[in-house]
């Protein structure tokens, strides 16, 4: 079955750029979303399909999608992108929702 | 702004049964895709199942079929999601969430806050 790969965690100076990994078998070929997460909250939409942001989100968060590795690139991290991050595809040979196994990235 | 509200989570004995509801508003609901998704605690999010706009295709992660069954009334903007045969290791916050695009699973752009269901003796 197909599996999303990413990194339990990931750590970033304020005001420098983090990059969150998604790996995946051709991920290059699928439609990827990324999710953010802080504690208590639910999920929010950041990046969809690849590099799409919803309205609100800010220019900072930009995605890249390619082969077998996806990128949520963070810049000018802040204090308040502390949360822990998700991609997701649509995997049309089982028709299933996938979700990566999450990343926690620490502002510090 | 869009929104969705899930309610009907609980305590329930292993075995048991419960059914969770999500309502919508402040969009055109029979439009969408509707999905469950849910989260135990301290884990990651797992997908739960998935709803066509009209209700007539549905798919389930291999960990719920056969047990959970999704259903919507667009008439209500309502989703559900029938659980029976709980165990322990569907205690989890459920999610119901829209998918971005109209009238087929993509992203999702629209959750709920999520109800809690824990399933114990």
């Amino acid at each position: 079955s197909y599996v999303l790969t990413q990194p339990p965690s990931v750590s970033v100076a304020p005001g420098k750029t983090a990059r969150i990994t998604c790996e995946g078998n051709n991920i290059g070929s699928k439609n990827l979303h990324w999710y953010q997460q802080k504690s208590g909250q639910a999920p929010v939409l950041v990046i969809d399909y690849a590099n799409d942001r919803p309205s609100g989100i800010p220019e900072r968060f930009t995605g890249s999608n390619s082969g077998n590795t996806a990128t949520l690139t963070i810049s000018g991290a802040e204090a308040g992108d502390e949360a822990d991050y998700y991609c997701q595809v649509w995997d049309s040979s089982t028709d299933h929702v996938l979700f990566g196994g999450g990343t926690k990235l620490t502002v510090l | 702004q869009e929104q969705l509200v899930e309610s009907g989570g609980g305590l329930v004995k292993p075995g048991g049964s419960l059914r969770l509801s999500c309502a919508a508003s402040r969009f055109t609901f029979r439009d969408y895709y509707m999905s469950w998704v849910r989260q135990a605690p301290g884990k990651g999010l797992e997908w739960v199942s998935y709803i066509s706009s009209s209700g007539t295709i549905k798919y389930y992660a291999d960990s719920v079929k056969g047990r959970f069954t999704i259903s919507r009334d667009n008439a209500k903007n309502s989703l559900y999601l029938q659980m029976n045969s709980l165990r322990a290791e569907d205690t989890a916050v459920y999610y119901c969430a829209r998918a971005t695009i109209p009238a087929r699973p993509s992203g999702m752009d629209v959750w709920g806050r999520g109800t809690t269901v824990t399933v114990s003796s």
